[in-house]
């Protein structure tokens, strides 16, 4: 079974923080993706990458920038976190481009205040 | 633009039938995507369609009509456990990248 890691369940930060969410996954999978969900609006997509050192933006990336130094492992940052990105945040991989469906972490639900 | 619905909220009677539709105007299409996702824990993939018809998977079916822009998600014999949102996801757009709906959250009652 593929296993996606998320490093933290539960995070609490202040307004201007930087904010690191990291996600591991252990499937050798090529896509990994960041998404946010919040009650009323769904999933939505903020960066997803294709390989390694390569990144591209989804449909919210303002306020987020990602890192991908490692295959199994995809990282996403707030710069200086605000009130609005509090949000559960999940990161997902999938096998390749196509069909493949996506695999979810657990989460991360973060709290800026 | 991109667009995905399905209605909010649905309520059921376990053992009974439900059907979750869900419609989609998207620029590209690329297969149609069926999650499930409890209260408080990741989405995880129920089914997935490509091709028009019906895709059946123990209790759980899975329509999909391209010309329509048109999918339900069926679930027979429900049991509590079935109590979940369900998320209906396109591949599709410039990236064909997975557009997710809103989600349809789904109580199940004795």
């Amino acid at each position: 079974d593929v296993k996606v890691t998320q490093s933290s369940r539960y995070l609490v930060k202040r307004t201007g923080e930087k904010v690191f969410l990291e996600c591991v996954q252990d499937m050798d999978h090529e896509n990994m993706f960041w998404y946010r969900q919040d009650p009323g609006l769904g999933l939505r997509l903020i960066y997803f990458s294709y390989d390694v050192k390569m990144k591209e933006k989804g449909d919210i990336p303002e306020g987020y920038s990602v890192s991908r130094e490692k295959k199994e492992r995809f990282s996403l940052i707030l710069e200086s976190a605000s009130t609005n990105q509090t949000s559960m945040y999940l990161c997902a991989t999938s096998a390749s481009q196509g069909e493949e469906k996506l695999f979810f972490g657990s989460g991360t639900q973060l709290s800026v205040l | 633009g991109q667009n995905i619905d399905q209605p909010t909220e649905m309520t059921a009677t376990e053992g009974a039938i439900v059907q979750i539709n869900c419609t989609y105007q998207t620029s590209g299409f690329n297969g149609l995507f069926w999650y499930q996702q409890h209260a408080g824990e990741a989405p995880t993939f129920l089914s997935y369609n490509v091709l028009d018809g019906l895709e059946e998977k123990g209790r759980f079916s899975s329509f999909l009509s391209r010309s329509k822009g048109y999918s339900y998600l069926l679930l027979k014999e429900l049991q509590m456990k079935d109590s979940a949102s369900y998320l209906c996801a396109v591949r599709g757009g410039s990236q064909g990248n997975l557009i997710f709906g809103k989600g349809t959250k789904l109580s199940v009652k004795p």
